[in-house]
Formats: C-alpha cells, sequence, structure tokens
C-alpha cells in the first residue's frame, strides 16, 4: 500500500509570494491533516479535512488555507509569505478522524520543505 | 490550556547507554499520550502510547508509563543503539488532534 505523498518535497520562495502543497493520502483514507514543523515550536496543528469539509482548524492567520477534493486529495495554500513561514509542513493520513488521533495510528508523510527568503 | 512540555535536547549517548527523555501535561480529563519518532529524512512514526493513567506503553525496546500524579509520561530504553538517532515527539490527543511537544533530538555514537 502507498504512503504518504506530498509534493514538492522542497521549495524556495520568496516574501509576499504565494505557495500550494500537495498531499495525496493512503488509498482508503478520507481524513487528512496538515501540521506545520519548526525547531522552536515543534508540530503545529494547521487544519483537517474529511470528506471535503474541514473539522478542525488550529491558531494559524488567514494566509494558511486548505482544500479536500472528492478523491481524498488535499492542498494547502500559504499566501503572502513570510519568513517566519519556513517550516517543514507535513501530511497526516488516518480512516476517519477520531480513530487515528485517538489510537495515535497516523501516518506521516516526509513533508515538504518550505524556505522563504 | 493544554500543551507538552518535552526536555531539550539534543540528548548525546554513547552505545548500550541508559536514555530518558522526560515529557510532562498539561491537560483537561485524561487524554492518550504518545511518543512520535522521527528519523533522518523520514516522516514520524508512532514509537508508542498509552491510553490511561498507569498504562505502560512499549516498543523496540522503549517505554513509557502514563504517570497522572506526576502528569508526566517519561521516554526510557535501557540500552540505545546508533540506529535509535532521531527526533522523538511527545504528543496528547485533545480534540480530534495530537498536541505535540518541541521534539527531543537523540544522538547516539559507537
Amino acid at each position: 500500500k502507498a504512503g504518504v505523498t506530498q509534493t514538492p518535497r522542497y521549495l524556495i520562495k520568496t516574501r509576499g509570494q504565494q505557495v500550494t502543497l500537495s498531499c495525496s493520502p493512503i488509498s482508503g483514507h478520507r481524513s487528512v491533516s496538515w501540521y506545520q514543523q519548526t525547531p522552536g515550536q515543534g508540530l503545529q496543528f494547521l487544519f483537517e479535512y474529511f470528506s471535503e469539509t474541514q473539522r478542525n482548524k488550529g491558531n494559524f492567520p488567514g494566509r494558511f488555507s486548505g482544500r479536500q477534493f472528492s478523491n481524498s486529495r488535499s492542498e494547502m495554500n500559504v499566501s503572502t509569505l513570510e519568513l517566519g513561514d519556513s517550516a517543514l509542513y507535513l501530511c497526516v493520513s488516518s480512516p476517519i478522524p477520531q480513530r487515528g488521533v485517538n489510537t495515535g495510528e497516523l501516518f506521516f508523510g516526509e513533508g515538504s520543505r518550505l524556505t522563504v527568503l | 490550556g493544554n500543551s507538552v512540555t518535552q526536555m531539550e535536547g539534543p540528548v548525546t549517548l554513547s552505545e548500550e547507554a541508559f536514555l530518558t527523555i522526560n515529557c510532562t501535561y498539561t491537560a483537561t480529563g485524561y487524554p492518550s499520550l504518545f511518543w512520535y519518532v522521527q528519523y533522518p529524512g523520514e516522516g514520524l512514526q508512532l514509537l508508542l502510547k498509552a491510553t490511561k493513567a498507569d498504562d505502560k506503553g512499549s516498543n523496540k525496546g522503549f517505554e513509557a508509563t502514563y504517570r497522572k500524579e506526576t502528569t508526566s509520561f517519561h521516554l526510557e530504553k535501557g540500552s540505545v543503539q546508533v540506529s535509535d538517532s532521531a527526533v522523538y515527539f511527545c504528543a496528547l490527543a485533545f480534540t480530534d488532534k495530537l498536541i505535540f511537544g518541541t521534539g527531543t533530538r537523540l544522538q547516539v555514537f559507537p
């Protein structure tokens, strides 16, 4: 069974630009979450999608947005990039939201590393 | 609010040394607790978990006990190997999402 696929793996942008990151969850999984990982803050929850609907949202500004498609693939977008947005963005796949979180059996992608210059 | 605090790293050990990585939490109620591991260039993987007080999670020689009285979930291993070098994250489950600590990097030298 293929794992969680994130693209692109690495990208460099400049301040003010916008970026779109993509995630394909494990086949059959309908829940996709996104986390931002930075050295100082660890992993911070961005948002979660299930069946094309946002179920949960973290404390990030409106510049961060996401969506999920009918095939469960998800994208996240960051507009008007700031230097502080440089991070590893992780996509997490699970069959259904509650089961994954309660059991810890979440499947992480390798991440998209964004550098903002 | 709900939060997780981990000891800062890096933790540097020689092979076969004893490992402890401290983790304490603040939470309403009694959340499930987890340790995740991130090997270089890979995604996070669940290492072990405990769902209620006094539960002990274990996997690959690692152990952690859910201590309600001290709100702790310290990770231990009796004899580390070079292959254990990774970043370790403590986490708790809260309202359908995980709250992570900042991670502790472990470096094991031969």
